[in-house]
């Protein structure tokens, strides 16, 4: 079965600074897809990037990029200039195929402070 | 474009009740899953709703079913509330594809079980 792995419950990051967080999965297949999400307290899950395995670039959405290192089996998401508004859970996920059940890992809290 | 909307957005039952809980699909989606978030916790799968019928489960029990209409909302059935049912069940939509489809969430319902 796959499982998808955030080490850090916690994370803390001053505005405008950079944060990088980590998640690691296990898997036997070599074509699938890796999500990060966010979550405020408003409990919306929100897209913030994709990847695709078989692309060896890195994902990138404007202050979002991943590091995709798919040998390792690893997928961190490097928040850049961190604003108030980044501060919710951050939950790495995981899916094969049409991608449409997805495996999700415990997540992560990300707090930003001025 | 109107985004996932679910119903009712908290609900408190007694053990042994029966809930139905409601989603409507982002425009011009066609598949719906749903998820399960106990508290402090990343969401697990439950199941997914295709072309009105089930199209992959979670390990959940029987008690938890499900519905998909034409229009493509879907409801969450759960029979026989456990206080373990406690948690936000969150509702997916997405465009069905051969390949990596991107799930967009709603908000949640938070149910209470007493």
């Amino acid at each position: 079965a796959q499982t998808v792995t955030q080490s850090q419950p916690e994370m803390s990051v001053q505005e405008a600074e950079t944060v990088t967080l980590s998640c690691t999965y296990d898997t036997s297949e070599s074509d699938y897809y890796l999500f990060w999400y966010k979550q405020p307290p408003s409990r919306q899950m929100i897209l913030v990037i994709r990847q695709e395995a078989y692309k060896q670039q890195n994902a990138t959405e404007n202050r979002f990029s991943v590091n995709f290192q798919k040998a390792a089996k690893s997928f961190s998401l490097k928040i850049s200039d961190s604003q108030l508004g980044d501060a919710a859970m951050y939950f790495c996920a995981y899916g094969t195929g049409t991608a449409s059940k997805l495996t999700f890992g415990t997540g992560t809290r990300l707090q930003v402070t001025l | 474009e109107t985004g996932v909307t679910q119903s009712p957005t908290h609900l408190i039952k007694t053990r042994g009740q029966q809930v139905t809980l409601r989603c409507s699909s982002q425009s011009g989606h066609n598949t719906v899953s749903w998820y399960q978030q106990a508290l402090g916790q990343g969401p697990q799968f439950i199941f997914q709703y295709y072309r009105e019928e089930e199209n992959g489960r979670g390990n959940f029990p029987p008690r938890f079913s499900g519905l998909q209409f034409p229009n493509y909302s879907s409801e969450l059935n759960v029979n026989a509330l456990e206080l373990d049912d406690s948690a936000l069940y969150l509702c997916a939509s997405s465009f069905r594809k051969q390949v990596g489809e991107t799930q967009y969430f709603g908000p949640g319902t938070r149910l209470l079980v007493l």
